[in-house]
């Protein structure tokens, strides 16, 4: 079965609140990338975070990589309407790419 | 500098009937690999291919099978069709890797398989 579980499923914000997502694995990843997927599309590449403890920003988009690489996060500071989606984290490990179950956020004008 | 592009974009077929997906990976990109993404879930991972090779697999039965071909470009094929099998296909390409290294993969926008 799948091994990267992600939390919350749902998340509905009013524009401008913050924004977090939780990856968690049940194995030690390799590698963890996140891809956000709009309504209707397909999923576009974000990051990628490959050491442990590593922490990397995009403008408003905060990534992080636990210690133990088992864990990631995104957090997402003032939300916009454009940032509305599905944001998947997915991970390497045991030569098998696992995507998690993804988290759905809706924002709020 | 065209993306990864799939064909067909729709496709409708029946219980038992066969299907092949083609994907064209984006330019100078060698590995393809094929999602299946249900509805409101995430994509799972079916199997990558790299130098004409199976490279890597995920948990799909052996009625899921592929090709790549020398130009990099790959087909999958459904045999046997479920209804289970109604989804979205999604095919990514990326550069070659370490065998448990994932590069950055840009994704087409899907072919929408039916099964009636």
């Amino acid at each position: 079965g799948q091994q990267v579980m992600q939390i919350p499923q749902y998340q509905h914000v009013q524009e401008g609140e913050d924004f977090t997502t939780y990856c968690n694995s049940s194995t030690t990843l390799s590698n963890i990338q996140w891809y956000k997927q709009r309504p209707g599309g397909h999923p576009v590449f974000l990051i990628q975070l490959v050491k442990s403890g590593e922490v990397k920003k995009q403008k408003r988009l905060t990534f992080q990589f636990g210690e133990a690489k088992k864990n990631s996060s995104l957090h997402i500071t003032a939300t916009q309407t454009t940032d509305v989606g599905t944001y998947f984290c997915a991970g390497t490990g045991f030569n098998k790419f696992y995507f998690g179950s993804g988290t759905k956020l809706n924002v709020k004008p | 500098d065209a993306g990864v592009t799939q064909s067909p974009t729709h496709l409708i077929k029946t219980r038992g009937q066969q299907v092949t997906l083609r994907c064209s990976p984006k330019s100078g990109h060698d590995t393809v690999s094929w999602y299946q993404q249900a509805l409101g879930q995430g994509p799972q991972f079916i199997f990558q291919y790299y130098e004409e090779e199976e490279r890597q697999r995920g948990n799909f039965p052996d009625r899921f099978s592929g090709h790549q071909f020398p130009n990099y470009s790959s087909e999958l094929n459904v045999n046997a069709l479920l209804l289970g099998d109604s989804a979205l296909y999604l095919c990514a390409s990326s550069s070659g890797g370490a065998s448990d290294s994932y590069n950055e993969q840009f994704f087409g926008p899907g072919t929408r398989l039916t099964v009636l």
